[in-house]
C-alpha cells in the first residue's frame, strides 16, 4: 500500500540554526499538505502544495514539492523556540480514494 | 467559532468495558475521520466518513466502530477495549478533498 516516510524522526537544533524535514512517498501524490503539532496540542494545517516543483514560503518556512510529486520538504530558516513541535506531511492519493497518508512526523526541539 | 469538539479529553478504562468518544463539528463538513497517534508511528487513520450514513475503513480499523447518523457527529466506539488501544485519538473534518483537515483537541485513552 501507499506509504509516506518522513525523516528525521527527531531533530534538536540550537536557536538560530536551520532545520529541514523530508517526506518521501512510495507512489506519486496528487498534492501534499503540511501540519504542525505543538507539544500537547493537535495538528494544525500549515500549507498545501499541488503542482510539480512548487515552492511556497511562509515567513521563515519554505515548502517544496518534488518534480515527480513523490517527495516534499519543509525548511525553517533561523529557528526560534516557537518552532518547537512535530511537523507532519500528509500526501494525497491519486487513486480517487480521497485519502491522505500521514508521514511519521519529525519532532523538532529548539535549544535556546 | 469553527471547531471540532471531542470528548472526553482523557479517559482511563479497563479491558472489555465499552466506551464511546464523541466528535462534533460545526462547519457543515461532509468528510470526517478518526486517527490514532502513537510514538514513532505518526497519525494512522482508523475510519472515515464521506457523508451521512457513508463510512469506510482506514488503515487500522480493527477493534473500532463508527457511525454517521448526522452530518455534524462522528462517534468512535470501542466495543471491547484492549490495552493495545491505549493511544491518543484525534477526530478531524474537512470541507472537500483539497481542503485542510481541522482537528479536535484529542482524547488520550488508557486501557488497563
Amino acid at each position: 500500500g501507499q506509504q509516506v516516510m518522513q525523516i528525521p524522526q527527531y531533530q534538536h537544533v540550537q536557536e538560530g540554526e536551520d532545520f529541514t524535514t523530508y517526506c518521501n512517498s512510495s507512489t506519486t501524490l496528487s498534492n501534499i499538505q503540511w501540519y504542525k503539532q505543538r507539544p500537547g496540542g493537535h495538528p494544525v494545517f500549515l500549507i498545501q502544495l499541488v503542482k510539480s516543483g512548487e515552492v511556497k514560503k511562509q515567513k521563515r518556512l519554505t515548502f517544496q514539492f518534488g518534480e515527480a510529486k513523490k517527495n516534499s520538504s519543509l525548511h525553517i530558516t533561523a529557528t526560534q523556540t516557537t518552532d518547537v513541535g512535530t511537523y507532519f506531511c500528509a500526501g494525497g492519493a491519486t487513486s480517487g480514494t480521497y485519502k491522505y497518508i500521514f508521514g511519521t512526523g519529525t519532532r523538532l526541539k529548539v535549544l535556546a | 467559532e469553527a471547531q471540532v469538539t471531542q470528548n472526553p479529553r482523557y479517559l482511563i478504562t479497563v479491558t472489555g468495558k465499552k466506551l464511546t468518544v464523541t466528535c462534533s463539528q460545526n462547519m457543515n463538513h461532509e468528510y470526517m475521520s478518526w486517527y490514532r497517534q502513537d510514538p514513532g508511528l505518526g497519525l494512522r487513520q482508523i475510519y472515515y466518513s464521506m457523508n451521512v450514513e457513508v463510512t469506510d475503513k482506514g488503515d487500522v480499523p480493527e477493534g473500532y466502530k463508527v457511525s454517521r447518523k448526522e452530518k455534524r457527529n462522528f462517534p468512535l466506539i470501542l466495543e471491547s477495549p484492549s490495552p493495545n488501544q491505549t493511544s491518543l485519538y484525534f477526530c478531524a473534518s474537512r470541507d472537500h478533498y483539497n481542503s485542510p483537515l481541522h482537528f479536535g483537541n484529542g482524547t488520550r485513552l488508557t486501557v488497563t
